[in-house]
């Protein structure tokens, strides 16, 4: 089936620092990533959607400078946090579909940021 | 303006059926309903997903009424590894213009 792989797992970075996170689509062509993020106990929010080749639309209240996400190939996308604040501290989730729309939506693994 | 509903939580014990119903009054005519499974610190997984009338796969079925303003994801025979937050999504439209209308999870916890 198909399989999303996000890197890294976890990682801990200091406040005004960038993190990278990387989500690769393994045996599907992914035409459109999602970025989410998700606080303890709360359902996912959508941060930006990403369309291979385009720049990402990002959802209402989330900073587009803050964020960067990058979809340069059907395979993959990633999420830069720039200067990173104790506040973007959180799990966040990348998902992928591929061209056949009714495979559904598949997740990655998800990264959790803290930052100290 | 589109909302999926669905309970914060449930319990059941092993080997019971447990239904698990999403409302999404405001579904469209194109709209389709998916359901996602999801533990802690990982990403979620899909388990179904339908348009109307009963879908049934492995692990799960999938009831949609005619009028398709709720769905009910039913697990048949849980077991303890089936504790989860359960996650309701409506996705509205096609190719590049869509939308992704989540529920708010249903946590449930299995018993022995």
């Amino acid at each position: 089936g198909a399989v999303v792989s996000q890197h890294p797992s976890w990682v801990i970075c200091k406040s005004g620092t960038s993190v990278k996170i990387e989500c690769r689509s393994l045996d599907f062509q992914a035409t459109t990533m999602f970025w989410y993020r998700q606080f303890p106990k709360q359902s996912l929010m959508l941060m930006a959607t990403s369309n291979e080749g385009s720049k990402a639309t990002y959802e209402q209240g989330v900073e587009k400078d803050k964020f960067l996400i990058n979809h340069a190939s059907l395979t993959l996308s990633t999420l830069t946090v720039t200067s990173a604040h104790p506040e973007d501290s959180s799990f966040y989730i990348c998902s992928a579909r591929g061209r056949r729309v009714r495979m559904g939506y598949t997740f990655g693994s998800g990264t959790r940021l803290t930052v100290v | 303006l589109a909302k999926t509903t669905q309970p914060i939580s449930m319990d059941s014990y092993e080997g019971q059926e447990v239904n698990i119903t999403c409302s999404h009054n405001n579904i469209a005519t194109n709209d389709y309903i998916t359901w996602y499974q999801q533990f802690p610190s990982q990403g979620p997984r899909f388990i179904i997903q339908g348009y109307k009338t009963k879908v049934t796969n492995e692990v799960a079925s999938l009831f949609i009424p005619a009028d398709r303003k709720s769905s009910t994801l039913s697990l048949p025979r849980v077991s303890l590894s089936d504790t989860a937050v359960y996650y309701c999504l409506v996705v509205r439209g096609w190719d590049s213009n869509y939308q992704l209308i989540w529920g708010a999870g249903t946590k449930l916890i299995i018993k022995p």
